[in-house]
């Protein structure tokens, strides 16, 4: 079974506008995290939130939150304010503390703002 | 700081050939995660190094895969006999512990002609 699951394999968005990005995920293990990267064209990986299975609040940075829904496994990236400089794939990740803490990427979407 | 540096940026084989990919990971980050990105695909974790734990090799696909790294610097990936399906990128990342985030660099791309 798919343990990071991104439904959306392309969103557009327009400039100024918030979007959603889905990402499900599979474990049973109790203490997890759960990451979302950026890559733009140039292939490089960008660090953007974390969120902790423990963490009582949303995680936020910036532009960016988590909507991490823990019962329904569920963390969704949502960005705000949405700038020409966020078309880019997007990648959802979750590292098991007991899966040597390696992380599970998604297959990931691919995020097109226009003006 | 300096972020995590990989060599070569691009590197281009004959099938059959061997390679080595470098990556030079953040001063201090004592995890060092090697990933495969496949064209249009997300990415596959290949091997961990953790200090000096012995490292994670569940994800290395095939005994032609094997990678070293000398106590907390620099590690190497070495493709032996490379075939046409080992074409990807291959991205390194590091991280100050394995409880933080992991922090990628370029990543090489290798291509198997």
């Amino acid at each position: 079974a798919q343990k990071i699951t991104q439904t959306q394999p392309g969103m557009f968005v327009q400039e100024k506008e918030a979007v959603t990005l889905d990402c499900t995920y599979d474990t049973s293990d109790p203490s997890y995290g759960l990451f979302w990267y950026k890559q733009p064209s140039s292939g490089e990986m960008i660090f953007l939130i974390y969120q902790g299975s423990y963490d009582q609040q949303n995680a936020t940075e910036g532009r960016y939150s988590l909507n991490f829904q823990k019962a329904r496994k569920s963390a969704n990236l949502v960005i705000s304010a949405s700038q020409l400089g966020d078309s880019a794939m997007y990648f959802c990740a979750m590292r098991e503390r007991d899966n040597t803490d390696k992380l599970i990427f998604g297959t990931g979407t691919r995020l097109q703002v226009f003006p | 700081g300096a972020g995590v540096s990989q060599s070569p940026s691009n590197k281009v084989t004959e099938k059959g050939k061997d390679v080595e990919l470098r990556c030079d990971p953040i001063s201090g980050h004592t995890a060092l995660y090697w990933y495969r990105q496949r064209l249009g695909q997300g990415l596959e974790f290949l091997i961990y190094f953790q200090g000096n734990s012995a490292p994670d090799k569940s994800g290395l696909p095939s005994d032609r895969f094997s990678a070293e790294r000398t106590g907390e610097s620099v590690s190497t990936l070495t493709i032996q006999r490379t075939q046409q399906e080992d074409s990807a990128v291959y991205l390194c990342a590091s991280s100050l512990s394995p409880v933080y985030e992991q922090y990628f660099g370029p990543g090489t791309r290798l291509t198997v002609t």
